[in-house]
């Protein structure tokens, strides 16, 4: 099964200061997610890009927020002034029209600590 | 949006054991996937399977999508399978998974 690739696997930063999670998603799928997880609670969707846009975003995806796929290759997710509060688990996932064999693929996720 | 019910939320069990994870959801789906997160958080994905039956070594899948519920089936458990089992659901019309709570499965040796 083709992989989704997420760095760093770990990151610590100080409350206010910017961070941006990597994601190389499967080279043929075209859309592209990020997805939340809380410690010990549930995966939260946080945003989706198609077609070189946001397609749909949470709640959760407020103006601190934001997204981009700079190069044929690369997703990231950036937090401008990260808050306590976003310490969590980060995924990234991929998928492809009709969802092929797989459905959605997710990477090993960044595990983001705000001190 | 739709509603992703899993259940038991916790179970205990004996290596060698088997065991059975059901999620229900509220309205008709185009996929549904079974996810283990494993103890370093990391989510593996076990099945897609928005209708009908697979099988992967110990592991089972059934979903019946007129009946909006899907089973996990865990035969002769090892301590391995502990861990969380996530069913997510992309409903129609939608395009992003879903999660349930999970359910929290514990395989003592």
């Amino acid at each position: 099964e083709p992989e989704v690739t997420q760095t760093p696997s770990h990151q610590v930063t100080q409350m206010g200061q910017e961070v941006i999670l990597r994601c190389v998603p499967i080279s043929n799928h075209l859309y592209f997610y990020w997805y939340r997880q809380i410690l010990g609670q549930k995966v939260e969707f946080l945003v989706s890009f198609y077609n070189n846009e946001i397609s749909e975003k949470s709640e959760i995806f407020d103006d601190q927020f934001s997204v981009e796929r700079p190069d044929g290759s690369n997703f990231t997710l950036k937090i401008r002034s990260t808050k306590l509060e976003d310490s969590a688990m980060y995924f990234c996932a991929s998928s492809e029209p009709g969802q092929g064999i797989y459905g959605y693929t997710f990477g090993s996720g960044t595990r983001l600590t705000v001190v | 949006g739709i509603q992703v019910e899993q259940s038991p939320p916790d179970l205990i069990l004996q290596e060698g054991a088997n065991s059975t994870l059901r999620c229900n959801f509220s309205d008709s789906v185009n996929n549904l996937q079974w996810f283990h997160q494993n103890p370093w958080g990391q989510l593996i994905n076990l099945f897609y399977i928005p209708s009908g039956t697979k099988q992967n070594g110990r592991l089972s899948a059934t979903t019946v999508a007129t009946e909006r519920y899907s089973l996990l089936y865990i035969s002769s458990s090892q301590t391995t399978d502990s861990g969380v089992y996530f069913c997510a659901v992309e409903w129609m019309g939608a395009q992003k998974l879903v999660f349930g709570q999970g359910t929290r499965l514990t395989i003592n040796p």
